[in-house]
């Protein structure tokens, strides 16, 4: 069975500083593994995934996220928030099942983030 | 491209009623989820359609129902709508599978009163 575990429900970061978001799976298999943003009232927006290629995984609006499996982790960074980043962040895994495609999402309970001016 | 498009944006219920919620999935993606996004529950596939064929279901009950069509389209089917039906339904469609990414729609926020 596979879970994802959002380390934190709330980050609060200062415009202009680091951002990190935990996030611990746990799959059976070799999973794939996506970070998606929702701002309010919108569907999710997928910022990066993850599938057996690099480990540092290089994602849209300046975010990233490095692969770890000795640790089991997926956690997302961003350089310099920006008030624009305020948002939702879910962690989501996928395992793949012996048929190709055949996966589902399994989603992290969110991490809230606000940018403080 | 156009993205997903869900419809409708918003709908008010009454317990008891059916609900038929639609999803027209990006252009060329075959693999149509749906999810359920609640407050107390947080996100819950629902379940997955390729090729018009259910591939994977979630734990729900069975009034939660969905069937695809040819051109890829999905509609989501609940009935005998319960208070706790209320939620957000997201659809999301890709190529085939997880490898490919998945894009979801702005959902369909359904109040059950």
């Amino acid at each position: 069975a596979q879970s994802v575990t959002q380390l934190d429900s709330h980050v609060s970061v200062s415009e202009g500083t680091p951002v990190l978001l935990r996030c611990n799976y746990s799959s059976s298999y070799s999973p794939s593994l996506f970070w998606y943003v929702q701002h309010p009232n919108k569907g999710l927006q997928l910022l990066l995934k993850y599938t057996s290629a690099a480990t540092l995984v290089k994602g849209i609006n300046g975010f990233e996220a490095e692969f770890k499996k000795s640790e089991t982790s997926f956690h997302l960074t961003k350089p310099s928030a920006h008030m624009s980043d305020a948002a939702e962040y879910f962690c989501v895994v996928s395992d793949p099942t012996a048929n190709f495609g055949n996966e589902k999402l399994t989603f992290g309970t969110g991490t809230r983030l606000t940018i403080i001016p | 491209k156009a993205g997903v498009t869900q419809t409708p944006r918003y709908l008010i219920k009454t317990r008891g009623q059916q609900v038929t919620l639609s999803c027209s999935p990006i252009s060329g993606h075959r693999s149509v989820s749906w999810y359920q996004q609640t407050p107390g529950q947080g996100l819950q596939f629902l379940f997955e359609y390729f090729s018009e064929t259910q591939r994977n279901k979630g734990n729900f009950p069975g009034r939660f129902s969905g069937r695809q069509f040819s051109n890829s389209r999905s509609e989501m089917n609940v009935s005998t709508l319960e208070l706790g039906d209320s939620a957000l339904y997201l659809c999301a469609s890709s190529l085939g599978g997880a490898v490919y990414g998945y894009t979801f729609g702005s959902g369909t926020r359904l109040t059950v009163v």
